[in-house]
């Protein structure tokens, strides 16, 4: 079975820092999918960022992107010009794609953004 | 754009009643997940559908129950309501057949057992 893992439970940035959330995932796939998702307060969750096991290059979306090292089975998440409303807990996703599609998900990291 | 639409937000139930939570996908996503996230948890996945047929299951109790329908709107009855399934239930939709996996997740239905 895959395993999604997040090693830090907490982080705290600071504004216009710069931090890196840590993922590592186990699997037997060769194909397989990535994501982070965000859950600020309101507990809504919304993809941040995907990257797909095939693209040697690592996804970047405006000041969220990944560092993805397949062979490590690492994929952290680096957020830039950190800002307020980026305070939200953070949860690394993976799916093998195909008729077996369903997300497992990390626990997650809460990031805390102080001034 | 359009997203995920559920309803209802929010809704409180006794012991041993039944809730009906309804999911509408994003149009023409052909896919719809359904996860529960208990406080301080992280989603954990309960059954899914592809073009309204099931097409995976994880730890769902035999006292859910879920459906697609022809417009692909999607309904999780859950049947003998317990303490425990006191959590959020979020729907997410995807466009699989097209090859993409991206999750886009619905704003969640707040179940409160008592």
């Amino acid at each position: 079975a895959q395993t999604v893992t997040q090693s830090q439970p907490e982080m705290s940035v600071q504004e216009a820092e710069t931090v890196t959330l840590s993922c590592t995932y186990d699997t037997s796939e060769s194909d397989y999918y990535l994501f982070w998702y965000k859950q600020p307060p309101s507990r809504q969750m919304i993809l941040v960022i995907r990257q797909e096991a095939y693209k040697q290059q690592n996804a970047t979306e405006n000041r969220f992107s990944v560092n993805f090292q397949k062979a490590a089975k690492s994929f952290s998440l680096k957020i830039s010009d950190s800002q307020l409303g980026d305070a939200a807990m953070y949860f690394c996703a993976y799916t093998s794609g195909g008729t077996a599609s369903k997300l497992t998900f990390g626990t997650g990291t809460r990031l805390q953004v102080t001034l | 754009a359009a997203g995920v639409i559920q309803s209802p937000r929010h809704l409180i139930k006794e012991k041993r009643e039944t809730a009906t939570l309804k999911c509408y996908p994003i149009p023409r996503h052909d896919t719809v997940y359904w996860y529960q996230q208990g406080p301080g948890q992280d989603p954990q996945f309960l059954i899914s559908f592809y073009e309204k047929m099931q097409s995976d299951k994880g730890s769902i109790p035999d006292r859910f129950s879920a459906q697609q329908f022809s417009d692909y709107h999607s309904e999780l009855n859950m049947s003998s309501l317990e303490l425990g399934d006191s959590a959020l239930y979020f729907c997410a939709s995807s466009l699989r057949g097209k090859g993409s996996y991206e999750q886009y997740f619905g704003p969640g239905t707040r179940l409160t057992v008592t």
